[in-house]
């Protein structure tokens, strides 16, 4: 059964600490591998997309990375901020699966002054 | 831009109501996406469109959920008739030339609760 799974369930830093998500899954083959931040009470932002031959993509203080060897990616979140206080998605598409998507549970951070 | 747009924000109906969600999405773009999103389930993808026409709805729970594109620029989620699990936040997404790759723009949703 294709899987998407996300650790921790949730998380407290400081802010200006760095930080880092994981996600694991099972689906196989992927087309895409999609990481998204849900501020509370907003729709989805796309932070990143790779696809299964790329290994790492960034976008600002936030670094994806994507081992297609052992099925794990991770968002890394550099000098974090009190605005990256939100829930990070972690979404895989499957090959040939068009718009076919497994969201992950998401990863609620929190970011203490 | 005004970016994807929905309505109503928030709807509150009782079970067995007929409910209408729609949304327009960004000018330009050609694929269009209705997600719900439940503390249980989280995000699910119910259908989307490319070019207003219905690719996949295989996500469409049951037959009382229909979806529809008239033209480009408008889209309705229909819920006849609504039950108290539909509960939820409904979210429409737009994405432009529809690759699978292509990034999704999602507008502020539409909490539904059906009591």
């Amino acid at each position: 059964k294709n899987q998407v799974e996300q650790s921790p369930q949730s998380l407290i830093i400081l802010e200006g600490k760095n930080c880092t998500l994981q996600c694991n899954y099972t689906v196989s083959p992927f087309s895409n591998l999609r990481w998204y931040k849900q501020d509370t009470g907003r729709g989805p932002v796309s932070l990143t997309i790779m696809t299964f031959s790329e290994n790492t993509k960034s976008n600002g203080r936030y670094t994806a990375t994507l081992d297609a060897d052992t099925k794990q990616s991770s968002l890394h979140i550099t000098a974090s901020q009190l605005s990256d206080s939100a829930s990070y998605i972690c979404v895989v598409s499957p090959w040939g699966g068009g718009f076919k998507t497994i969201f992950g549970a998401g990863t609620r951070l929190f970011v203490k002054a | 831009d005004a970016g994807v747009i929905q309505s109503p924000r928030h709807e509150v109906t009782e079970m067995g109501q007929e409910v209408t969600l729609r949304c327009k999405p960004i000018s330009g773009h050609n694929s269009l996406f209705w997600y719900r999103q439940t503390m249980m389930r989280g995000l699910e993808l119910l259908i989307y469109f490319n070019n207003n026409v219905p690719i996949d709805d295989s996500g469409m729970p049951e037959d009382r959920f229909s979806a529809k594109m008239p033209n480009a620029s408008f889209s309705t989620l229909k819920i006849q008739p609504s039950e108290p699990r539909d509960s939820a936040v409904y979210f429409c997404a737009s994405s432009h030339v529809g690759g699978v790759q292509e990034t999704q723009y999602f507008g502020p949703g539409t909490r539904l609760l059906v009591l």
